[in-house]
């Protein structure tokens, strides 16, 4: 039984145009929400993460938002470029736990 | 920092041969995972070593799968005899820390080891 449900599986988006990626989690124990990257032949890259007492993050074109109420969390690719085509994995955590969840993943096609 | 190193990179084996995969960790993490990936599956994990010691194979599919690390930098998984149904992408991952909040202790993956079982 997966503990992270990620949708959705796969997205095609245009160059220059937003991916979302949306994510959502059953644990209130879950405090570390990170995402991975993976390019094919590659194992999965961390590329950023967001703990639940900030509703947004942002790293250059990434942005995770996360709503706690709902129990949400997504990734927000904006200004998608070719070489964004990747599988995304959203993950969760608790505290004093070892084991991530990951989601199921969502393989974003980027068309030039 | 040369990153987790995984080896081989590809493997194909005949049903009933033993397997056997390695990994080398990111030195001075202390925290080890082995995890499978499938299409069907996703990411699941295998065996988590915690300075060296095995603290969960819960996710070890059966009793043909075992994993060692007889130190800090090598850690093994073995599968025998070999199944078709193993046939997946196999990731060795470290961390500094595997029992606090990893929020600055990422988890670190190698490249994987494609094995194919016919």
């Amino acid at each position: 039984q997966q503990q992270v449900k990620q949708s959705p599986q796969s997205l095609i988006v245009q160059k220059g145009g937003i991916s979302i990626i949306n994510c959502a989690y059953e644990n209130t124990a879950f405090d570390y929400f990170p995402w991975y990257q993976q390019f094919p032949g590659k194992g999965p890259a961390l590329l950023i993460a967001i703990r639940p007492d900030v509703s947004e993050k942002k790293e250059g074109r990434f942005t995770i938002s996360f709503n706690k109420s709902a129990k949400q969390f997504s990734l927000h690719i904006m200004d998608s470029q070719p070489g964004d085509s990747a599988t995304y994995f959203c993950a969760a955590k608790e505290t004093n736990d070892y084991k991530l969840s990951f989601g199921a993943g969502t393989t974003v096609t980027v068309r030039a | 920092d040369a990153g987790v190193i995984q080896s081989p990179r590809h493997e194909v084996t005949e049903m009933g041969q033993e397997v056997t995969l390695r990994c080398k960790p990111i030195s001075g993490h202390n925290s080890l995972f082995w995890y499978r990936q499938t299409m069907m599956r996703g990411l699941e994990l295998l065996i988590y070593f915690n300075n060296n010691v095995p603290i969960d194979d819960s996710g070890m599919p059966e009793d043909r799968f075992s994993a060692k690390m007889p130190n800090a930098s090598f850690s093994t998984l073995k599968i025998q005899p070999s199944e078709p149904r193993d046939s997946a992408v196999y990731f060795c991952a470290s961390s500094l820390q595997g029992h606090t909040s990893s929020y600055n202790s990422p988890l670190h993956f190698g490249n994987g080891t494609r094995l194919t079982v016919t």
